[in-house]
């Protein structure tokens, strides 16, 4: 059974950091393009960055350029998202997803339950 | 980028009976080379992340009930439920992934009459 456990969520301070990880398995981690979506309260979800099965390529909405950085390691499993310069328009839940298609256009066919980052002071 | 719209924002449709969301894109999302619709829907429930149910605009996910269909091509998209069950009760979203953004709709709330 696919299985995708968030961590690493909380409350922030406006100008902080924070660091996600998504624990994944099930499935043979190291084939599949890897995304973090995000999905503020109340409001629909929105794709925020992607990484290659071996992380040679990395994408990310404009947004977050320059202040997140998506990273796996496929020793461990395991999916991440630094979070930096958090700003209140950042509060939302953060879901690990899998692409379903061995590209980075891809939809998503598992998410885990999410972490929710709140960024307030 | 792509701007997808759906309509209605929320349906009310009695058990048993059809559900029908649409979604349109600001451009096409039908590639040329391979001749598909790069285009996904969902479902999400309360507290729950959201689950695909077709992708390719119509290939139904392993596992989603036949009553759940998708149809349409280049920027006009609908979902079908052809009889509504009380467990369909959730918030719809089509999304794009013909561009890097993935850009989702605003989302569609279908409840029972």
């Amino acid at each position: 059974e696919v299985q995708l456990v968030e961590s690493g969520g909380g409350l922030v301070q406006p100008g902080g950091s924070m660091r996600l990880s998504c624990a994944a398995s099930g499935f043979t981690f190291s084939d599949y393009w890897m995304n973090w979506v995000r999905q503020a309260p109340g409001k629909g979800p929105e794709w925020v960055a992607n990484i290659k099965q071996d992380g040679s390529e990395k994408y990310y909405v404009d947004s977050v350029k320059g202040r997140f950085t998506i990273s796996r390691d496929n020793a461990k499993n395991s999916l991440y998202l630094q979070l930096n310069s958090l700003r209140a328009e950042d509060t939302a839940v953060y879901y690990c997803a899998r692409s379903f298609r061995e590209s980075q256009y891809s939809g998503f066919d598992y998410c885990g339950q999410g972490t929710l980052v709140t960024v307030s002071s | 980028d792509i701007v997808m719209t759906q309509s209605p924002d929320s349906l009310a449709v009695s058990l048993g009976e059809r559900a029908t969301i649409n979604c349109k894109s600001s451009q096409t999302v039908l590639y040329s080379s391979n001749n598909k619709n790069y285009l996904a829907w969902y479902q999400q429930k309360p507290g729950q992340p959201p689950k695909l149910l077709i992708y390719w605009a119509s290939t139904r996910e392993f596992g989603v009930p036949d009553r759940f269909s998708g149809s349409g091509s280049g920027t006009d998209f609908t979902l079908t439920i052809s009889s509504l069950q009380a467990e369909d009760v959730a918030v719809y979203y089509c999304q794009q992934f013909y561009t890097m953004l993935h850009t989702f709709g605003q989302g569609t709330k279908l409840e029972i009459k």
